[in-house]
């Protein structure tokens, strides 16, 4: 079955300016999670939706960092007036999310989504 | 403070020899602690997980142990293969589906 698809996969802007950065988990995947990877760094959270309930922002850098995620599948990362030191690779994943089992937090990555502020 | 510490430096072995990642964690009582593989350019993928209860998992050539009391994970990849290069993520679960990974470890397999 189709993976985590992220889009766009490169995105180039000019410091100032806002940006949405899309995530399309896996179908049937109620828990979704974004994370920031800076170059040779690890991953670092940044939020996380589990079905019907409230988000966890509590990984979001600062308040030009939102998220939304509509009917429970598409999600969409907006920063907004960005800065250079919010180039990274903004990876996305989902997980079945059914709490009670394990594999209810086994994570699906998608390819990322590279963001260049110049 | 919170931390979860993976061996900065990377790790080099010849093939068919045992590979063994650690990951230490400090003022965390995870649930859940997880492993992942990634490899340039690419998203982590999942590898392993194991329970709080559980002292040890093992898939095929791979084997986590877990022990909470020491807060520490043991990934071990036996008879490893050159297509084993690639960088080694811990994770733990922090509350609810929140998840915190380590900065990873490169395991370099020669030939």
């Amino acid at each position: 079955g189709a993976g985590v698809s992220q889009s766009p996969s490169n995105k180039v802007t000019e410091k100032g300016k806002d940006v949405e950065l899309r995530c399309d988990p896996i179908s049937g995947h109620t828990a979704l999670y974004w994370y920031r990877q800076s170059l040779g760094q690890g991953l670092e959270f940044l939020i996380y939706f589990q079905g019907n309930s409230a988000p966890d922002k509590s990984g979001l850098p600062s308040d030009r960092f939102s998220a939304e995620r509509t009917g429970g599948s598409v999600s969409t990362l907006t920063i907004q007036r960005t800065q250079q030191e919010d180039s990274a690779v903004y990876l996305c994943a989902s997980s079945p999310g059914q709490t009670g089992t394990s594999t209810a937090y086994e994570q699906y990555f998608g390819p990322g989504t590279r963001l260049t502020v110049t | 403070s919170q931390k979860i510490e993976q061996n900065s430096e990377a790790l080099n072995i010849q093939e068919g020899k045992t590979a063994t990642l650690t990951c230490n964690y400090t003022n965390y009582s995870p649930a859940y602690l997880q492993w992942y593989r990634q490899d340039p350019g690419r998203g982590p993928v999942f590898l392993l997980l194991i329970r709080e209860n559980e002292k040890e998992k093992r898939k095929e050539r791979l084997k986590v142990t877990f022990d909470t009391t020491l807060k520490q994970s043991l990934f071990h990849i036996t008879a490893s293969q050159p297509a084993d290069s690639a960088t080694y993520l811990c994770a733990l679960h922090t509350g609810g589906f929140k998840t915190i990974f380590g900065a990873g470890t490169r395991l370099f397999v020669k030939a």
